[in-house]
């Protein structure tokens, strides 16, 4: 089965300061989905960024970027030029490939970091 | 486009009463998904499903009932609601769609459901 970890339960960032968020996931699939969702105390849920396996470059969204380490099954998140409304929790989630179909394409969560931004 | 919509946004049972939590989307959406996440948690899948009238079991059915007769609705049905069944519940939907060989799909949430069970 496949698993998400994220070892850090808390993360505090001084603005416009540059903070990485770690995950690690383990799998035997060759073809998955892994993104970062971000939950504010909303409770919304709100995709940052994602990242396709068979992709070698690093995904990027404006502040937001990713490196992935397929071999060490490693993919944190760098969030540049922090804001404070950067503050919230976020969650790592890995996808299998949607051609096994089914419950397989539902999104396995890490436990979350809660980050903080200090102005 | 309202996106993904869930109601009530809270709501208090009593043991063994009875709830249906709602759930619509208006992005012609097919797959749809309902999720559970207990307090410092992430999300675990309850049931899902990849079109009308087509739902099956997730991680964590035991409890819980769904149907889906239109593509936009899929309501999630707690039939003797228990302590255990505190959570806050969320509400997802995806198209996927086939590109360069591949299936593309990204979930999109609604705001979730807070249900607390005494």
């Amino acid at each position: 089965a496949q698993t998400v970890t994220q070892s850090q339960p808390e993360m505090s960032v001084q603005e416009a300061e540059t903070v990485t968020l770690s995950c690690t996931y383990d799998t035997s699939e060759s073809d998955y989905y892994l993104f970062w969702y971000k939950q504010p105390p909303s409770r919304q849920m709100i995709l940052v960024i994602r990242q396709e396996a068979y992709k070698q470059q690093n995904a990027t969204e404006n502040r937001f970027s990713v490196n992935f380490q397929k071999a060490a099954k490693s993919f944190s998140l760098k969030i540049s030029d922090s804001q404070l409304g950067d503050a919230a929790m976020y969650f790592c989630a890995y996808r299998r490939g949607l051609n096994y179909g089914g419950s397989q394409g539902n999104l396995i969560f890490g436990k979350g970091t809660k980050l903080s931004v200090k102005p | 486009n309202a996106g993904v919509t869930q109601t009530p946004k809270f709501r208090i049972l009593k043991i063994g009463q009875s709830m249906t939590l709602q759930c619509a989307q208006d992005m012609n959406h097919n797959y749809m998904y309902w999720y559970r996440q207990d307090p410092g948690m992430g999300l675990k899948l309850i049931y899902y499903s990849v079109g009308a009238g087509i739902t099956d079991k997730g991680e964590v059915p035991n409890g819980y009932n769904v149907s889906r007769s239109t593509t936009e609705d899929f309501p999630l049905r707690l039939e003797l609601a228990a302590p255990s069944q505190t959570s806050v519940y969320f509400c997802a939907s995806s198209y996927p769609t086939p590109l360069s060989g591949r299936v593309q799909e990204t979930q999109y949430f609604g705001p979730g459901t807070r249900l607390l069970v005494l």
